[in-house]
């Protein structure tokens, strides 16, 4: 399975864009880049996924390099409850299963 | 509204006895998933079902067993054989496994603590 590499952590200012890099220099060409999100103590949810073209939801922006082999969550205007830890992963076109790395932790400032 | 339950939130049991942990959901959806997460660690999957009375194996079935005997409900028994059995346990569900498009929707997550 190809694999996603995040930063640990990130701080962002409440109502200031944040941008959550993910790097998937192996991707294959059927794989699709899916974002979630996990607050304290809860499920993780959907955010946003996409495979070649950049996407938009009302959640976040999905940018995906031309090469595909990293990819921007974009939250245009963080709040105080986008403090989550943000998962990238890769799914391929028969695969169930999430396979979850240890994501990136983003903590917003007020 | 639709979505899925797991039942109790919190659960605190002796070492050597079985638990189980109930999952339900009312999307109508086919596949379901248990994942086990570890303070500070992503999600690693247990046991999935694509359909009713099927199931596989994940990545760390050994200690658990499951049941699909309707398409709403997937019960995750946590045995005596689970030698670390104390984590948060996350059960979801998705439309089908047949593409990787499909999101998954999580219910809220059962904490349980063996001791």
């Amino acid at each position: 399975d190809a694999k996603t590499t995040q930063p640990n952590s990130m701080e962002s200012n409440e109502e200031e864009p944040v941008h959550l890099p993910c790097n998937h220099s192996t991707i294959s060409g059927t794989d699709y880049i899916h974002w979630y999100r996990q607050l304290p103590s809860q499920g993780p949810e959907y955010v946003i996924h996409g495979l070649t073209s950049n996407v938009n939801n009302r959640m976040a922006s999905l940018a995906i390099a031309e090469d595909r082999k990293s990819s921007t969550l974009i939250l245009h205007r963080a709040t105080l409850r986008d403090a989550a830890v943000y998962y990238c992963i890769l799914r391929g076109g028969s695969q169930g299963n999430l396979i979850f790395g240890k994501g990136t932790k983003l903590s917003v400032k007020p | 509204d639709g979505g899925i339950t797991q039942s109790p939130k919190y659960l605190f049991r002796k070492e050597g006895q079985n638990v189980t942990l109930s999952c339900e959901q009312n999307l109508n959806h086919d596949a379901m998933y248990w994942y086990r997460q570890d303070p500070g660690q992503g999600l690693r999957l247990i046991y999935y079902s694509q359909i009713v009375n099927d199931f596989q194996k994940g990545d760390i079935a050994e200690g658990y067993s499951v049941s699909r005997e309707k398409k709403e409900s997937f019960p995750l028994t946590v045995t005596s054989a689970q030698k670390n059995p104390t984590a948060f346990y996350l059960c979801a569900s998705s439309i089908s496994t047949g593409t990787g498009v499909y999101e998954q929707y999580f219910g809220p997550g059962t904490r349980l603590t063996v001791t």
